[in-house]
């Protein structure tokens, strides 16, 4: 298995655009993740989802993020507008069963930069 | 409050020695907790995990240990290689359900030749 794929790998954009993240999750796991990491304020989760099912989105910022999973192999995670506090690595996960004992396999990131 | 601290923030060692990375929380109920190794440019990667009636758990040159009393954790590398070089990051996951899970910041560990 490929593992979690992300893309970009590296986005670098003005203030005020639109930014969209993907991730593919492994194939089979029901559970995906989408963080963000920096170094302020280490890993954050921002939301999951459960057989593409959003579960959990108290840790999105604010309105200006959305995330949508349309089925089980694709999701998103939109920036709109874009901030330069934005500015981080964001994590795709995805898990078989919901996490704790069940380990979560991270995705490559993709680095955000927002000028 | 549910919280993961991590000590020390860094760490420098030359190749070949020891050192042990400490990791306390205060989360209730208590269900596990996971040591990740995070390389420089990817995402972390799961080293160990542990349940409240485990002590000790190895992985190679890696040994964690829980205390689950004193709700202490820590993390021993033997050996040193360079390729330990990254950043260790605890994970405790909360009971109950969802099992929440709570990150602690992370230690930088370089290793010198």
């Amino acid at each position: 298995d490929a593992g979690v794929i992300q893309s970009p790998r590296h986005e670098v954009t003005e203030m005020g655009q639109e930014v969209t993240l993907r991730c593919k999750p492994i194939s089979g796991h029901d559970y995906l993740f989408w963080y963000r990491q920096t170094m302020m304020r280490g890993l954050e989760l921002l939301i999951y989802f459960n057989n593409n099912v959003p579960i959990d989105d108290s840790g999105m910022p604010e309105d200006r993020f959305s995330a949508k999973m349309p089925n089980a192999s694709f999701s998103t995670l939109k920036i709109q507008p874009s901030e330069p506090r934005d500015s981080a690595v964001y994590f795709c996960a995805s898990s078989l069963g919901a996490p704790g004992y069940n380990e979560q396999f991270f995705g490559p990131g993709t680095r955000l930069t927002v000028l | 409050k549910n919280q993961v601290e991590q000590s020390p923030q860094s760490l420098i060692i030359l190749e070949g020695k020891n050192c042990t990375l400490q990791c306390n929380y205060t989360v209730s109920p208590f269900s596990n907790l996971r040591w990740y190794k995070q390389d420089t440019g990817r995402g972390p990667v799961s080293l160990t995990i542990m349940t409240f009636s485990e002590n000790t758990k190895s992985n190679g040159r890696y040994t964690a240990t829980l205390d689950a009393d004193t709700k202490q954790s820590s993390l021993h590398i033997t050996a040193s290689q360079l390729s330990d070089s990254a950043s260790y990051i605890c994970v405790v996951s909360a009971g109950g359900g969802y099992n929440k899970l709570i990150f602690g910041a992370g230690t930088r560990l370089a290793v010198h030749p």
